[in-house]
């Protein structure tokens, strides 16, 4: 199966400022996701990152604060912008194979801002 | 609205004891349902995963999962736990009108020796 390497793994911010993350996955899936998961929380959804074309957020993610870039189909970056303590939390990327038969997840980041 | 449930939150059990942890779900139409386990400070990994056949399935490590349709549940087991069993357990849906996977709000297990 897919592997995605996610970088950084971890970091710690000061408010007001952003932060990109990368996923590379080591072959070509067709389609990725970004979640957040905050302690003690599930993973929520931010957005669907479409090959070529702009993302596709859930509600209550916007572009403004999450833009998310996906090039081609082996790479994908979120931004967290502007950044608030309220932003800290692990976002985790993750690839989709084989028409939804198979996902594979990053390491996450472990976002804290101060 | 779509919707995935863990009930047991906090598990706790004694090595070589059963497990059972719920997972239900509201989506109409086609599922296809996973089970994710994330060992402390590693990333998710599938332990099973059910899109149509036999409705119990085999993962890894000795788990499995029954998915009862009239019941929108989809329960994972392990008849006997280990201490290398203690990690977050997250069940999660792929209905058809997406392609992302919905999760549960996850089960934290710690076995003790």
């Amino acid at each position: 199966s897919a592997v995605i390497s996610q970088k950084p793994s971890r970091d710690i911010c000061q408010r007001g400022t952003s932060l990109t993350i990368q996923c590379q996955v080591d072959s070509q899936v067709t389609m990725m996701f970004w979640y957040r998961q905050q302690p003690g929380q599930s993973l929520t959804l931010i957005a669907t990152a479409n090959q070529g074309s702009e993302a596709t957020y859930e509600s209550g993610f916007v572009i403004d604060k999450f833009p998310i870039s996906r090039p081609n189909l082996t790479f994908s970056t979120l931004t967290v912008s502007n950044m608030s303590p309220e932003d800290s939390s692990i976002y985790l990327c993750s690839g989709m194979t084989g028409g939804g038969y198979g996902y594979t997840f990053g390491s996450g980041t472990r976002l804290t801002v101060v | 609205a779509q919707s995935v449930s863990q009930h047991n939150h906090h598990v706790i059990l004694s090595e070589a004891a059963s497990l059972e942890l719920g997972c239900n779900y509201s989506y109409g139409g086609t599922v296809n349902l996973f089970w994710y386990v994330q060992y402390p400070g590693q990333h998710l990994q599938l332990l099973l995963k059910y899109f149509s056949g036999d409705p119990l399935v085999k993962g890894i490590k000795g788990f499995e999962a029954e998915f009862i349709k009239s019941k929108f549940s989809f329960n994972l087991r392990k008849p006997s736990v280990q201490w290398s069993d203690t990690a977050e357990y997250f069940c999660a849906v792929k209905g058809d009108s997406g392609y992302a996977l919905n999760f549960g709000k996850g089960t934290s297990l710690l076995v003790t020796p």
